[in-house]
């Protein structure tokens, strides 16, 4: 079974700076996609970005980029000019593209989550 | 505009009792899935359905049980069987298929609470 591992209950930055949320994760598949979602307070999960794990090139959008590391199994968030509606619980998540059954699913096996405080 | 609607937002449960909690999407999804979010442990599968009148058990599937009679909804019953039921429950939902694009869409949540 896959695990997914985030070693940083909480993280702070200030305002406008940048910081990187860490993610790693264990896994037997060759191919597989990874994402990191967002929670704010309202607890609303939002998707912030996806990677697929066949892709070399690191996914951006906009201020939020990653750095995959495919060799480590590592896959971190980086954001950039951070602004305070960044401010929320950021969860990693791993999701097969091996087929059960001859069909196909979503399950996202999730990491514990890291707490993004933003300063003004 | 699409989205995932849970029903209620809070829930207060005498302990013994079972509880049934709406999740209904109207994004013409095929799968949804049922997660549980516990401080400290993210979200963990209790159900997932790919199809109508089918559904699979998740990693923590004891004490709950689901239906799938059509596409739009997928109930969540708590029964008394489950031992810690205090948790916040999200609904989620998604394509069928495995594109790239088959990310899941989320509701807001429920949070149950039992005295």
């Amino acid at each position: 079974a896959q695990t997914v591992t985030q070693s940083q209950p909480e993280m702070s930055v200030q305002e406008a700076e940048t910081v990187t949320l860490s993610c790693t994760y264990d896994t037997s598949e060759s191919d597989y996609y990874l994402f990191w979602y967002k929670q704010p307070p309202s607890r609303q999960m939002i998707l912030v970005i996806r990677q697929e794990a066949y892709k070399q090139q690191n996914a951006t959008e906009n201020r939020f980029s990653v750095n995959f590391q495919k060799a480590a199994k590592s896959f971190s968030l980086k954001i950039s000019d951070s602004q305070l509606g960044d401010a929320a619980m950021y969860f990693c998540a791993y999701r097969s593209v091996i087929n059960a059954g001859g069909t196909s699913y979503g399950k996202l096996t999730f990491g514990q989550g890291t707490i993004l405080t933003v300063h003004p | 505009d699409g989205g995932i609607t849970q029903s209620p937002k809070y829930l207060f449960r005498k302990e013994g009792q079972n509880v049934t909690l709406s999740c209904e999407q109207n994004l013409n999804h095929d799968a949804m899935y049922w997660y549980r979010q516990d401080p400290g442990q993210g979200l963990r599968l209790i159900y997932y359905s790919q199809i109508v009148n089918d559904f699979q058990k998740g990693d923590i599937a004891e004490g709950y049980s689901v239906s799938r009679e059509k596409k739009e909804s997928f109930p969540l019953t708590v029964t008394s069987a489950q031992k810690n039921p205090t948790a916040f429950y999200l609904c989620a939902s998604s394509l069928y298929g495995d594109s790239g694009a088959n990310v899941l869409t989320f509701g807001a949540g429920s949070r149950l609470t039992v005295l």
